[in-house]
C-alpha cells in the first residue's frame, strides 16, 4: 500500500511568488492534515480536513495560505505571495476516519525555500 | 492547551552507550503518543506508537514507555550506534475535539560518536 506522498520534494521560489504544494493521502483516508516546521521551531499544525471539509484551520498563519481538498482526495496548499518566513518543511499526514485511536501517517515533506 | 516538552535538547554519547530521551505533556487526555526520528533534510520516520491504554512498546533496540497519568514518556535506546544520530521527536494526539491533531515536542538532537 502506498504511503502519503507529497509533491514537490523541494521548491525554491523568490519572495512574492506563488507556490502550490500537493499531498496525496493514503487511499481511503478521510482525515488529512497539514503541518509545517519553520527554521528553529517545532513542527506545528496548520489545518485538518475531513473529506473535503475543513474541520480545523486554527493553525493557518495568515490569509496568504489557502488549502483545498476538492473531492476529498488529494489536497493542495497554496502560498500567495510567499514571504521569507514561509521557508521550512511542510508535512502532510492522513488518517482513517473510523476510530480515534488510529495513527496519523506522515508524508516525506516538501522543503520550501523562499529567497 | 496541550504542550509537549523534551529533555535534553541535545545529547552526545559515545557509541555503545544506552541512553534515555524524555518527553512530557501537559494534558493526559490523549489517544496515543508517538516517537519519530528526523534525519537532516529528510522526512519523519515513525519509530514507535503507544496507545493511551498501553504502558510500553518495543522495536529492536528501542523501547518507549508511557505514564499517561504523570504526562511522561521515555525513549530508551540500547547499545547506541552512529547511525542513531538524528533528531528524535515526541508527539501526542489529544482526545479533545480541538486537539484532533498531533502536537510535537521540540525534539532531542542525538549525536552518537564512533
Amino acid at each position: 500500500e502506498a504511503g502519503v506522498t507529497q509533491f514537490p520534494s523541494h521548491s525554491v521560489i523568490e519572495k512574492g511568488q506563488t507556490v502550490t504544494l500537493r499531498c496525496d493521502p493514503i487511499s481511503g483516508h478521510d482525515n488529512l492534515y497539514w503541518y509545517r516546521r519553520v527554521m528553529g521551531k517545532e513542527i506545528k499544525f496548520l489545518l485538518h480536513f475531513v473529506k473535503e471539509s475543513k474541520q480545523d484551520e486554527s493553525g493557518m498563519p495568515n490569509n496568504r495560505f489557502l488549502a483545498e481538498r476538492t473531492g476529498g482526495t488529494y489536497s493542495t496548499l497554496k502560498v500567495q505571495p510567499a514571504e521569507l518566513e514561509d521557508s521550512g518543511v511542510y508535512f502532510c499526514a492522513s488518517r482513517e476516519l473510523a476510530g480515534g485511536y488510529n495513527e496519523q501517517f506522515f508524508g516525506p515533506g516538501t522543503r520550501l525555500t523562499v529567497l | 492547551k496541550q504542550e509537549v516538552t523534551q529533555i535534553p535538547a541535545a545529547l552526545s554519547v559515545p557509541e555503545g552507550e544506552n541512553l534515555v530521551l524524555n518527553c512530557s505533556f501537559t494534558d493526559s487526555a490523549i489517544y496515543n503518543l508517538q516517537w519519530f526520528r528526523q534525519d537532516p533534510g529528510k522526512g519523519l520516520t515513525s519509530l514507535l506508537l503507544i496507545q493511551s491504554s498501553q504502558r510500553e512498546q518495543t522495536s529492536g533496540r528501542l523501547n518507549a514507555s508511557l505514564d499517561k497519568s504523570s504526562g511522561r514518556s521515555t525513549l530508551y535506546i540500547a547499545a547506541s550506534q552512529p547511525g542513531d544520530s538524528a533528531t528524535y521527536l515526541c508527539a501526542v494526539r489529544g482526545m479533545k475535539t480541538s486537539y484532533d491533531k498531533v502536537i510535537f515536542g521540540p525534539g532531542t538532537s542525538l549525536s552518537v560518536i564512533p
